[in-house]
């Protein structure tokens, strides 16, 4: 199986700072990944597939990048909806994985 | 608009087994595949099962293979989990999710609003 690892677990920011999440993936994943956003109690809600491509009716201050073993989401400016959890997820293969989340909470 | 509804979740005793239904409307269902994914009280995200838009393709995690079993229903659109030998690691919220691609099995573009599953004695 793909191992998918983030970093950082937690991160702490304020509203209005640039926020970057990385996953990196066990092995070449080309650009098969996805980020997901959860809130408590809820279910995920897809954000960036294909690595960079924008779901539709996601801010635009979200965004994707990176291919291969290495990614990143980056949120330009954090605002007060953006405070979650974040997962990464791959799908080179059939058998699908997530990564452990990232919790972005308030500085 | 697209609607996953889960049901079938309850208290089950370890070793025991339970069938999850999820009843999909708003959109063709025979088009897409649709997963299950589950979260474990307090924890993150795991992907438990696929199955593809036309049913001949099924794929699970290593934790699940042998014990579970993903199927579909086009008459009543719905998909199914039937879940045997449950194990109390097994306890969690599933999700039932439809693929963003038609055709093919990708990422998941909606969710159901989760059925929660706890297995104990």
């Amino acid at each position: 199986d793909i191992q998918m690892t983030q970093s950082p677990s937690t991160l702490s920011a304020s509203l209005g700072d640039r926020v970057t999440i990385t996953c990196r993936a066990s092995q070449s994943i080309s650009i098969w990944l996805a980020w997901y956003q959860q809130k408590p109690g809820k279910a995920p809600k897809l954000l960036i597939y294909k690595a960079s491509s924008l779901e539709s009716g996601v801010p635009s201050r979200f965004s994707g990048s990176g291919s291969g073993t290495e990614f990143t989401l980056t949120i330009s400016s954090l605002q007060p909806d953006d405070f979650a959890t974040y997962y990464c997820q791959q799908y080179n293969n059939y058998l699908l994985t997530f990564g452990g989340g990232t919790k972005v909470e308030i500085k | 608009q697209v609607q996953l509804v889960e049901s079938g979740g309850g208290v089950v005793q370890p070793g025991r087994s339970l069938r999850l239904s999820c009843t999909a409307s708003g959109f063709t269902f025979s088009n897409y595949a649709m997963h299950w994914v589950r979260q474990a009280p307090g924890k993150g995200l795991e992907w438990v099962a696929v199955i593809s838009y036309d049913g001949n393709n099924k794929y699970y995690a290593e934790s699940v293979k042998g014990r579970f079993t993903i199927s579909r229903d086009k008459s009543k659109n719905t998909v199914y989990l039937q879940m045997n030998s449950l194990r109390p690691e097994d306890t969690a919220v599933y999700y039932c999710a439809r693929d963003r691609t038609m055709a093919a099995m990708t990422s998941i573009d909606y969710w159901g609003q989760g059925t929660l599953v706890t297995v104990s004695s």
